[in-house]
């Protein structure tokens, strides 16, 4: 049973480009959530895709956007970066109707 | 106040004796409690969940919830140098989006 996975697991960015970050969901689970974590905080919560439409939002700015294709994988995309941005970004999945959300390995961005 | 409330160590134990982990959340609608483990440079693995008063064991792990003093602890016996690593406490809020609120992580130290 494969569980989440992410891509890539690092990416080192400079100020001012964009950056998109994959995820595939656990095997019968359809809801994505992506967090982002910061070096010695817990994980903050971005937003959440549900039958491919946004149907919840962290306190993020509207450069940061996503998408979920209808295998349920997802894509969040993040432009105009800036040094604030390095971090570990995290998928999670869970199943429609269950609390239990399962994260994947995440992806580390640096910006410079 | 913030949402999710940790201490954030470090918790210092012997091998073999009882860890404590505490946590308290501002959201007293709140449903449903989660513990993390985040190895060093590694995502959040989840260890356990629970939903209502009282305990669930599962192992050597006890979770504990007092929702009248919004309070969630996690008992860890008989420690091992493995469990060594930062504990999250996660709360999904009492809107139910699957917005899941995490505190800053207690780390844990076992030593030999």
């Amino acid at each position: 049973d494969a569980g989440v996975t992410q891509s890539p697991t690092h990416l080192i960015k400079t100020r001012g480009q964009q950056v998109t970050l994959r995820c595939s969901p656990k095997s019968g689970h359809d809801t994505v959530s992506w967090y982002q974590q910061a070096l010695g905080q817990g994980p903050q919560f971005i937003f959440q895709y549900y039958e491919e439409e946004e149907r919840q939002r962290g306190n993020f700015p509207d450069r940061f956007s996503g998408h979920q294709f209808p295998n349920y994988s997802s894509e969040l995309n993040v432009n105009a970066l800036l040094l604030g941005d390095s971090a570990l970004y995290l998928c999670a999945s869970s199943r429609t109707g269950e609390d239990t959300q399962y994260f994947g390995p995440g992806t580390r961005l640096t910006v410079l | 106040q913030k949402e999710v409330e940790q201490n954030s160590g470090p918790l210092s134990v012997p091998e073999g004796a009882i860890a404590s982990l505490n946590c308290t959340y501002s959201d007293r609608g709140s449903q449903s409690f989660f513990w993390y483990r985040q190895y060093s440079g590694k995502s959040p693995e989840l260890i356990m969940f629970i939903y209502s008063n009282g305990d669930k064991e599962d192992g050597r792990f006890t979770a504990q919830l007092n929702k009248a003093s919004q309070y969630v602890s996690l008992l860890i016996r008989d420690s091992q140098p493995s469990d060594s690593a930062t504990y999250l406490c996660a709360v999904l809020g009492s809107s139910n989006t699957g917005k899941l609120i995490f505190g800053q992580g207690t780390t844990l130290q076992v030593k030999p």
